[in-house]
């Protein structure tokens, strides 16, 4: 069955770090991918997707990720991050089916 | 973009009794579906609402407990049936756009059973 596999389930940072998030997934055949980002409070949002060409996507407030599909990962990276990025993060790869399979989520915590 | 809505926002049952939650979108869409997101959890996919037929469940989701009604192509309805507290979730309400694979949430119910 196909999986999502987040790497970090919490992550601390200082405003002005770099952020990088794992994300892989286990399937062979051809995906969609998607990061999703849930802020206190809030419903789910996207964040930004991937569906082919270019493997760097650039999504929503700065945040990108890279395809790589010979690792089947697709890590979000933002190179500063603000308090207001304090969220939680959900990788999903998108089936055939058109169902989204998620991964566990990473809770991300920025100090001011 | 779609616009969804559910109703009730949250709720607050006792163990033993039902309750059926309301996904309306703003506009037609091809596919929409029920997940379930436990507290600190990820999301889980509960079933694919299809139109005029049978949902479609996940292993580990049973019509009987989840009925599932979707009369067109905008509303859908989840029931939780015999609630119990391991119920207390949040449900969540998601729709793709036909010829898109990008699928929008809605804001979601939140259930505590006691």
């Amino acid at each position: 069955a196909q999986s999502v596999s987040q790497h970090n389930h919490h992550v601390i940072l200082s405003e002005a770090a770099s952020l990088e998030l794992g994300c892989n997934y286990s399937y062979g055949g051809t995906v969609n991918l998607f990061w999703y980002v849930q802020y206190p409070g809030q419903h789910l949002q996207l964040l930004l997707k991937y569906f082919s060409g270019d493997p760097l996507v650039k999504g929503i407030k700065g945040f990108e990720a890279e395809f790589i599909k010979s690792k089947f990962s697709f890590n979000l990276r933002k190179p500063s991050v603000q308090w207001s990025d304090t969220a939680e993060y959900f990788c999903a790869v998108n089936e055939v089916t058109g169902k989204l399979i998620f991964g566990q989520g990473t809770t991300l915590q920025v100090k001011p | 973009s779609a616009v969804i809505s559910q109703k009730p926002s949250r709720d607050i049952c006792q163990r033993g009794t039902s309750l059926t939650i309301q996904c309306q979108v703003d506009s037609q869409v091809t596919m929409m579906f029920w997940y379930r997101q436990q507290p600190g959890q990820s999301l889980t996919l509960i079933a694919t609402a299809n139109q005029g037929s049978e949902a479609t469940y996940e292993s580990g989701f049973v019509i009987d407990k989840f009925p599932i009604s979707r009369p067109n192509l905008t509303f859908s309805t989840l029931t939780v049936s015999n609630m119990s507290p391991e119920d207390s979730s949040i449900y969540l309400c998601s729709v793709t756009a036909a010829n898109s694979y990008e699928q929008y949430f809605g804001p979601g119910t939140r259930l505590t059973v006691t």
